[in-house]
């Protein structure tokens, strides 16, 4: 069974442009969460999507955004980007609330 | 206060020896806990799930003290192999199934 995937592995962008991650959950789950994790730090939380709709965000302001596709896939995007903004983005899936999420390796976002 | 906290450590421990992490909770609410390790760079890796009547896997036992509001996870006949970060996760029904990882606990087990 193939697990959660994300692409790309790496991305390089400089101040104030646009990044767009992208992110397959397990077959069968409908639950996608994105998380942000700087260098050293902890997991914090993004968004989370169930059935399309978006269920959760955490405290990040409105340049991050995303959605969620009918197959389940989810894209997270981030506008305006910033040096802050610099962190490894990882994508969970479950199937349901409540559920055990299961990582994707993870996409590294680099702003120059 | 941090609504999940995690003794951040390091915790350095011989091969062999028995180690136990803490993770407190701050929202009475929270149902449902998991634990999972991450290595340096990598995605977190669920380890195991947090039952209140307790759970073992091998040579990990986890528990859940809702009177207190705290999960532990310990770890007998250390490994080399388990040095890694582990993070506790803390899903709470009443908050839109809102999910908050602790910052992880470090160990660090040496020959």
């Amino acid at each position: 069974e193939a697990g959660v995937t994300q692409s790309p592995t790496h991305l390089i962008k400089t101040r104030g442009q646009q990044a767009t991650l992208r992110c397959s959950p397990i077959s069968g789950h409908t639950s996608v969460y994105w998380y942000q994790q700087a260098l050293g730090l902890g997991l914090q939380f993004l968004l989370w999507y169930d059935e399309g709709e978006e269920r959760n965000r955490g405290n990040f302001p409105p340049r991050f955004s995303g959605r969620q596709f009918p197959n389940y896939s989810s894209e997270l995007n981030v506008n305006a980007l910033e040096l802050e903004d610099s962190a490894l983005y990882l994508c969970a899936s479950s199937l349901g609330t409540a559920q055990p999420q299961h990582f994707g390796d993870g996409t590294r976002l680099s702003i120059l | 206060r941090k609504e999940v906290e995690q003794d951040p450590g390091p915790f350095n421990v011989p091969e062999g020896a028995t180690v136990a992490f803490n993770c407190t909770y701050s929202n009475s609410a929270s149902q449902s806990f998991f634990w999972y390790r991450q290595d340096c760079r990598k995605e977190p890796k669920l380890l195991m799930s947090v039952y209140s009547s307790g759970n073992e896997d091998g040579r990990f036992t986890a528990q859940l003290n809702r009177a207190s509001q705290y999960i532990s996870l310990l770890i007998r006949d250390s490994k080399l192999s388990d040095s890694a970060t582990y993070l506790c996760v803390v899903i709470e029904y009443t908050n839109a199934g809102k999910s908050t990882f602790g910052d992880g606990t470090t160990l660090t087990v040496k020959p």
